[in-house]
């Protein structure tokens, strides 16, 4: 267990809507990092968020957006949704921003039909 | 383009035998890369990782080499058991300008056989 929980596990929903993923990093940890893995690729890296700013993006497109609360957690907004956006979502986190190990989530596993 | 490979989708190997994944990068910006290892259904778990400044890391049956002038490094498990058997993946970081986002490998899936 790496200390990282994702919500929901699951999700199906129908193309055209919207969907909120929620993560909440190991205690203490700052940084929150979105990575979406599609059945033929890698894991693609979307966003990151440090104590509640944006730091970096990635390969995040427009109709998806994300944001950290004040305790922490962040949820990964998708909207308009398409049959490719069917992927894993991982969250994970890390203490800082100075790069090392990220820890990751059990992943939402999104399905658009 | 993808800056991190693994050109060896799948291996096979004998349990109690060295296992040895390979990992080729081509962004010289990397300075930190990682092993995770991933279960179905289940997120990656960190392994094991090194620094740019060191050629050589181990922590248990876990070694990784680091070749920087190859762009290359690799995964040494010895010896391989069993609860091995996983999607292992390469990452990494281009510290601090990079904004610590974790460049992934498409995997290697080792099987690990009695």
């Amino acid at each position: 267990d790496s200390g990282v929980t994702q919500t929901p596990k699951h999700l199906i929903t129908a193309t055209g809507q919207r969907v909120t993923l929620r993560c909440s990093p190991r205690s203490g940890d700052l940084s929150v990092y979105w990575y979406q893995q599609s059945l033929d690729q890698g894991l693609q890296f979307l966003i990151h968020y440090y104590n509640g700013e944006e730091r970096a993006k990635g390969n995040i497109l427009e109709r998806f957006s994300a944001q950290q609360f004040p305790d922490l957690h962040s949820e990964l907004n998708l909207s308009s949704l398409e049959l490719g956006d069917s992927a894993l979502y991982f969250c994970a986190s890390s203490p800082g921003t100075g790069g090392g190990e990220q820890y990751f989530g059990p992943g939402t596993r999104l399905t658009v039909t | 383009d993808q800056q991190v490979k693994q050109n060896s989708p799948s291996l096979s190997v004998q349990e109690g035998r060295i296992s040895i994944l390979n990992c080729d990068y081509t962004n010289s910006m990397f300075d930190y890369f990682l092993w995770y290892k991933k279960y179905p259904a289940e997120g990656p778990t960190f392994l094991i990782s090194i620094s740019s400044i060191k050629d050589k890391n181990e922590d248990g049956r876990f070694t990784v080499f680091l070749n920087k002038s190859a762009k290359h490094l690799s995964l040494h498990i010895v010896p391989s058991q069993p609860g091995d058997s996983a999607v292992y993946f390469c990452a990494a970081s281009a510290g601090l300008g990079g904004g610590n986002k974790l460049t992934f490998g498409t995997g290697t899936q080792l099987k690990v056989e009695l």
